[in-house]
C-alpha cells in the first residue's frame, strides 16, 4: 500500500528564509505528484502538479521537484513571506488508483514577521 | 463567487441524528468527491461520482451515503452520525476531459458530533 510522509508536521522560521519542505513515497508507478496549500476556512488549493515524466515544476517563489527513484518530492520556497503560512500537503496520483489521490498528512509552516 | 461551495460550513450534532452535507459547483466538472480530513492525517476520500450516475466507494465510505442530484451538487450523508465522525468534510471537483488534472475543493465542513 502507498505510504506518503511529510516531514516535519510542522516548521516555524523567520520571515526572508528560503526553505524545503519533504514528501516522501513507497510507491514510484505514479502519474503525478501534487503539492496543496490549505488555509484555515478555505480549503485546499493547488500549487504545482508534476508529472511523473517531468523533474520539476516552478511557480513564481515555489520551485517542486520530483524524484522518482528515490520516493522524494521537496516544496521549495524562496524569500519566505507571513502570507506563506498555511499547511502544505503533497498528494500522489497513482497508475492503479481509479483517479484515488494518496495524501501526506501535510506540513503545518509559520513564517515569523 | 467561489466555484465550489459547501454547506453548512459548521455543524454541530448529537450522536444518532442524520445529517446531509451538501455540495454545488459552478465550474461545470463532471467529477465529484467527498473526502474527510482528520488531526494529523491525511485527506481520506469517502464515495466520488464520475457523472451523475455513477458513484464510486472510497477508501472509508462506510457509515456514510451519497446523492448526485445533477451534475453540479453532490451531498454527503451520515445515517446515524457517531462521535468519530467529527471531522473536517472537503467537497471537490475535476475534469474529465483533462486527463489526470486537479481537483478544486471547496471551503470545507467542520461536523461535530456529540
Amino acid at each position: 500500500k502507498q505510504e506518503v510522509t511529510q516531514i516535519p508536521a510542522a516548521l516555524s522560521v523567520p520571515e526572508g528564509e528560503n526553505l524545503v519542505l519533504n514528501c516522501s513515497f513507497t510507491d514510484s508507478a505514479i502519474y503525478n505528484l501534487q503539492w496543496f496549500r490549505q488555509d484555515p476556512g478555505k480549503g485546499l488549493t493547488s500549487l504545482l502538479l508534476i508529472q511523473s515524466s517531468q523533474r520539476e515544476q516552478t511557480s513564481g517563489r515555489l520551485n517542486a521537484s520530483l524524484d522518482k527513484s528515490s520516493g522524494r518530492s521537496t516544496l521549495y520556497i524562496a524569500a519566505s513571506q507571513p502570507g506563506d503560512s498555511a499547511t502544505y500537503l503533497c498528494a500522489l496520483d497513482l497508475m492503479d488508483s481509479n483517479y484515488q489521490l494518496i495524501w501526506g498528512a501535510g506540513t503545518k509552516l509559520i513564517i515569523k514577521p | 463567487d467561489a466555484d465550489v461551495t459547501q454547506t453548512p460550513r459548521n455543524r454541530i450534532t448529537k450522536t444518532g441524528k442524520r445529517i446531509m452535507l451538501e455540495c454545488s459547483q459552478t465550474k461545470g466538472h463532471d467529477r465529484m468527491y467527498w473526502y474527510r480530513q482528520d488531526p494529523g492525517l491525511g485527506l481520506r476520500l469517502i464515495y466520488y461520482s464520475f457523472d451523475v450516475k455513477d458513484i464510486n466507494k472510497g477508501e472509508i465510505s462506510d457509515g456514510y451515503s451519497v446523492s448526485r442530484q445533477a451534475q453540479a451538487k453532490f451531498s454527503l450523508s451520515l445515517e446515524s452520525a457517531i462521535p468519530n465522525q467529527t471531522a473536517l468534510y472537503f467537497c471537490a471537483t475535476s475534469d474529465s476531459s483533462i486527463l489526470r488534472d486537479t481537483q478544486y475543493f471547496g471551503p470545507g465542513t467542520r461536523l461535530t458530533v456529540l
